[in-house]
């Protein structure tokens, strides 16, 4: 199956600090990348939607200025949290989905920030 | 209409047992339904998937049967093992491939 990776794979920082998290797909172009957020015992909550070369598609309620995706190319994607407060602590998972045709999303392995 | 509801929350099953996990979902425009599994500090990984013009479908011991008409699909673990312990979480996409995650299931299965 295809691989998606994500750096760091954990993040403490000071609250104030912004923080940048990458999602790469390893042996495929992936057009679409989704950002999800986790929060202990819960379930995925999907944040935004980035297509490559496409300002990101934000949730309801997501702030879009505070999260800030960058989609460059067809197997990079970006989050930076900026300003980040400790509620925004969590684990945060990318996913990519390929050409059309190539119905999977394939997640990434996560990304455990936490903010002082 | 988005929301796609799993039970039960939590499920403790004897090694050998079958493990059922079950999902409901309102909106019919949702056209692929996968299952995930996702161990502490993981991201998911996909278990198995479904579409809804397909009742049944098995890849070893997992199997997911799925009612179109009730709106209900459900994953069935067969000989349950302790290395299936695990948070199952089932899933239903709408449109622009927008994944909607159920609530969770915590599987442990005690040897």
């Amino acid at each position: 199956g295809a691989v998606v990776s994500q750096h760091p794979s954990r993040v403490i920082c000071k609250s104030g600090t912004s923080v940048k998290i990458e999602c790469r797909s390893l042996d495929f172009q992936a057009t679409t990348m989704f950002w999800y957020r986790q929060f202990p015992k819960q379930s995925l909550m999907l944040m935004a939607t980035s297509n490559e070369g496409s300002k990101a598609t934000y949730e309801q309620g997501v702030e879009k200025d505070k999260f800030l995706i960058n989609h460059a190319s067809l197997t990079l994607s970006t989050l930076t949290v900026t300003s980040a407060h400790p509620e925004d602590s969590s684990f945060y998972i990318c996913s990519a989905s390929g050409r059309a045709g190539y119905n999977e999303q394939f997640f990434g392995p996560g990304t455990r920030l936490t903010v002082l | 209409q988005q929301q796609v509801k799993q039970s039960p929350q939590s499920l403790i099953v004897q090694k050998g047992g079958i493990s059922i996990i079950n999902c409901a979902y309102e909106n019919t425009a949702f056209d692929y339904f996968p299952w995930y599994q996702q161990f502490p500090g993981k991201g998911p990984a996909l278990l198995i998937a479904i579409r809804p013009d397909v009742s049944e479908k098995k890849e070893g011991r997992f199997t997911i049967s799925f009612n179109k008409s009730a709106k209900q699909f459900s994953l069935h673990i067969m000989d349950s093992q302790p290395g299936d312990s695990a948070t199952y979480f089932c899933a239903a996409r709408a449109a622009r491939g927008k994944l909607i995650f159920g609530q969770g299931t915590e599987l442990s299965v005690k040897p």
